[in-house]
């Protein structure tokens, strides 16, 4: 089985970092998953994550210990139309794909 | 390129009614997923498709939910008899293969009272 833990909420100000934890407690592990997810709307791909260590896409990081299993996401310059949920996912070993998404983090961004 | 496409977008019915949601996938992608979005949490796996064939529903409560895509292509996921604990946003996502990054339609908003 699996168990993920994201903080349920929280709040930052524009132009700020924040820094949004994923621990996961899996049977097998392939990769993670980062899903972003405005109100009412689908979840979109926001990034993938192998390899131990931090991947920088443009205003967006995301960060990976297998060995910790620990993963977080690194939005800097926040903007308000970054205000959704953010959701991680842990990829279970080849063979059998299937996402679990932890609960979500809403993220309020404020003037 | 076309997103995935999902209908309806709001279902409103009583319970006991039934209910179906039509997914069509982006145009390649072999792999289709059927999700339930419950408020507050995030989408859980129904089932999920590789082609025509079932790969994945062990999540798929079958007393009542049951899902088909015949033609490897468009999906229909059908809920018969409705419980008010369905009430949920039913997410369809495909992606080109398994382990392949998984792209979402808008979501069907299913209400039961």
């Amino acid at each position: 089985g699996q168990n993920i833990d994201q903080p349920t909420e929280m709040t930052a100000t524009e132009g700020a970092i924040v820094q949004i934890n994923c621990t996961y407690q899996t049977s097998g592990f392939n990769g993670l998953f980062w899903y972003q997810q405005h109100a009412g709307e689908a979840p979109t791909f926001l990034s993938y994550n192998v390899l131990d260590g931090l991947e920088e896409k443009g205003r967006f990081s995301s960060f990976l210990s297998r060995s910790k299993g620990y993963s977080y996401l690194l939005l800097k310059e926040l903007q308000m139309k970054d205000s959704a949920s953010y959701l991680c996912a842990p990829e279970p070993p080849t063979g059998s794909y299937q996402l679990t998404f932890g609960k979500g983090t809403k993220l309020s961004v404020i003037p | 390129e076309a997103g995935v496409a999902q209908s309806p977008r709001y279902k409103i019915i009583e319970k006991r009614q039934s209910v179906a949601f039509w997914c069509n996938p982006i145009s390649g992608h072999a792999t289709l997923y059927w999700y339930q979005q419950i408020l507050g949490q995030g989408p859980k796996l129904l089932i999920q498709f590789q082609n025509n064939g079932v790969v994945d529903d062990s999540q798929l409560p079958k007393d009542r939910f049951s899902a088909e895509r015949l033609k490897g292509v468009d999906s229909t996921l059908k809920i018969q008899p409705a419980k008010l604990e369905d009430s949920a946003v039913y997410l369809c996502a495909s992606s080109t293969g398994g382990g392949e990054t998984q792209y979402f339609g808008p979501g069907t908003r299913l209400l039961v009272l």
